[in-house]
C-alpha cells in the first residue's frame, strides 16, 4: 500500500490535456522532490520527470510536472495515441527512509 | 550505450532463496548508485533497495528488510540481489536500474533514472 496517492485511471481524446494529481505527505513530497515515469505496456519504466519538474533529454515539452505543498501533478498537452501508458509519481520518504512509488495511474486516449 | 541486463529469476517455492544478476555496461559502473524495483503481476512498481557506488551503504524497503540483501561486484560490473525466505508475495517482475544523480553516493535526492533493465521475472509458488 502506497503512501502516495494517483487516480487510478485518467483519459481524453487526442489534443486534449490531461492532469494527474500524486498526493503525499511532509514526509515524502512535503521535503523532497518528486519524479514521474512512464511505463508502456509490456516495457520498463521511464523516466518521464526529475525533481519536479525537470525534463530528461527526448521527452516532449508537451508533459510538464508541478509541486505545491504535499502534492505534486504530471500534465500532458495535446494528448497522443502514444502516450496511453501507467504513470507513476514517486519520491523519497523521510519516514520511511526508502523510495516510494504512487499507486500509478493508466491513462487511455479515447 | 548503457545496458543493464537482468539474470537469474525463475520459479522457487516459499521459503527458498534466489540470487539475481545485473550485468551494466557502457558506464563507469562503480560512480553510480544502483537500485532494485519490482512489479507484481497487474500491480504497480516498489522500489526494493539501493546500493551506493562503493557498496558501503545498503537501504531497503520494509517489506524485504532482513530477507534480501543487495550487493555489487565493480570489478565485474555486476549488481546482485540474494533474496531469502521468499513468500508468494515477493512474485514480481525485477529490474535494476542505475540511480541519478550522477554520484556513487545514495541519498534521499537518489532515484532510478533514466536506464532500467529489462526485467526478471521471479516466481514464488508451491
Amino acid at each position: 500500500q502506497s503512501v502516495l496517492t494517483q487516480p487510478p485511471s485518467a483519459s481524453g481524446t487526442p489534443g486534449q490535456r490531461v492532469t494527474i494529481s500524486c498526493s503525499g505527505s511532509s514526509s515524502n513530497i512535503g521535503t523532497n522532490t518528486v519524479n514521474w515515469y512512464q511505463q508502456l505496456p509490456g516495457t520498463a519504466p521511464k523516466l518521464l520527470f526529475y525533481s519536479n519538474n525537470q525534463r530528461p533529454s527526448g521527452v516532449p515539452d508537451r508533459f510538464s510536472g508541478s509541486k505545491s505543498g504535499t502534492s505534486a501533478s504530471l500534465a500532458i498537452s495535446g494528448l497522443q495515441s502514444e502516450d496511453e501508458a501507467d504513470y507513476y509519481c514517486a519520491a523519497w520518504d523521510d519516514s520511511l527512509n526508502g523510495y516510494v512509488f504512487g499507486t500509478g495511474t493508466k491513462v487511455t486516449v479515447l | 550505450e548503457v545496458q543493464l541486463l537482468e539474470s537469474g529469476g525463475g520459479l522457487v517455492q516459499p521459503g527458498g532463496s534466489l540470487r539475481l544478476s545485473c550485468a551494466a555496461s557502457g558506464f563507469t559502473f562503480s560512480s553510480y548508485a544502483m537500485s532494485w524495483v519490482r512489479q507484481a503481476p497487474g500491480k504497480g512498481l516498489e522500489w526494493v533497495s539501493a546500493i551506493s557506488g562503493s557498496g558501503g551503504s545498503t537501504y531497503y524497503a520494509d517489506s524485504v528488510k532482513g530477507r534480501f540483501t543487495i550487493s555489487r561486484d565493480n570489478s565485474k560490473n555486476t549488481l546482485y540481489l540474494q533474496m531469502n525466505s521468499l513468500r508468494a508475495e515477493d512474485t514480481a517482475v525485477y529490474y535494476c536500474a542505475k540511480d541519478n544523480p550522477p554520484t556513487s553516493l545514495f541519498y534521499s535526492g537518489s532515484y532510478p533514472g533514466d536506464y532500467w533493465g529489462q526485467g526478471t521475472l521471479v516466481t514464488v509458488s508451491s
